[in-house]
């Protein structure tokens, strides 16, 4: 359903965009959220985007430094984050909401890409 | 931003026990609670969502309660399989929050 880029290794300073490509379903009625998992830790819910319209909504942790889109003619959604730090090393997840909104749960999950941020 | 606590953070249980978990929010968040089981190395999956409804598929040994601030979570007869984290979340209010987790293991 959601299927996620490979692992990533970048440098302190470097930006990392990830993509999420989405199958079986009508791309633009769902919205997508992306969450992050640091090693060991828990779940941080980063921000949103409509799959419709393109409008986003970010945690205000990331504002500035994360970029989500959409390319609706390949059903893929990404998300770019710059200016890394080693925090910043985690699995990043893409999860479709269950509705049109933000405010849904997430009902599937892509199976999350590896971004170690290492000198 | 609503912090959710969960509490206890890890737990050891025989199968076929009951385990209960709960999850406190820091505000009202009337029943947009959901819960989550995360395996080892996995995405986490949606068990539970609206506080108490279970998702299609989700085996009915599991459930839901609670509304307002404090909810609650149940395995009716813990199996293996059951061996995971599980995480609320509410979404209520952005920014969407998780509770730390519960580490539930066989006993």
């Amino acid at each position: 359903q959601l299927v996620q880029s490979g692992a990533e290794v970048k440098k302190p300073g470097a930006s990392v965009k990830v993509s999420c490509k989405a199958s079986g379903y009508t791309f633009t009625t769902y919205g997508i959220s992306w969450v992050r998992q640091a090693p060991g830790q828990g779940l941080e819910w980063m921000g949103w985007i409509s799959t419709y319209n393109g409008n986003t909504n970010y945690a205000q942790k990331f504002q500035g430094r994360v970029t989500m889109t959409t390319d609706t003619s390949t059903s893929t959604a990404y998300m770019e984050l710059r200016s890394l730090r080693s925090d910043d090393t985690a699995v990043y997840y893409c999860a479709k909401g269950r509705g049109f909104g933000v405010r849904w749960p997430f009902d599937y999950w892509g199976q999350g890409t590896l971004v170690t941020v290492s000198s | 931003d609503i912090q959710m606590t969960q509490s206890p953070s890890s737990l050891s249980a025989s199968v076929g026990d009951r385990v209960t978990i709960t999850c406190q929010a820091s505000q009202d968040i009337t029943n947009y609670l959901i819960w989550y089981q995360q395996k080892p190395g996995k995405a986490p999956k949606l068990l539970i969502y609206d506080a108490s409804n279970l998702e299609t598929g989700v085996p009915s040994r599991f459930s839901g309660s609670g509304s307002g601030t404090d909810f609650t979570f149940t395995i009716s007869s813990l199996q293996p399989e059951d061996i995971a984290t599980y995480y609320c979340q509410q979404y209520d209010n952005l920014p969407f929050t998780f509770g730390p987790g519960t580490k539930v293991d066989i006993k």
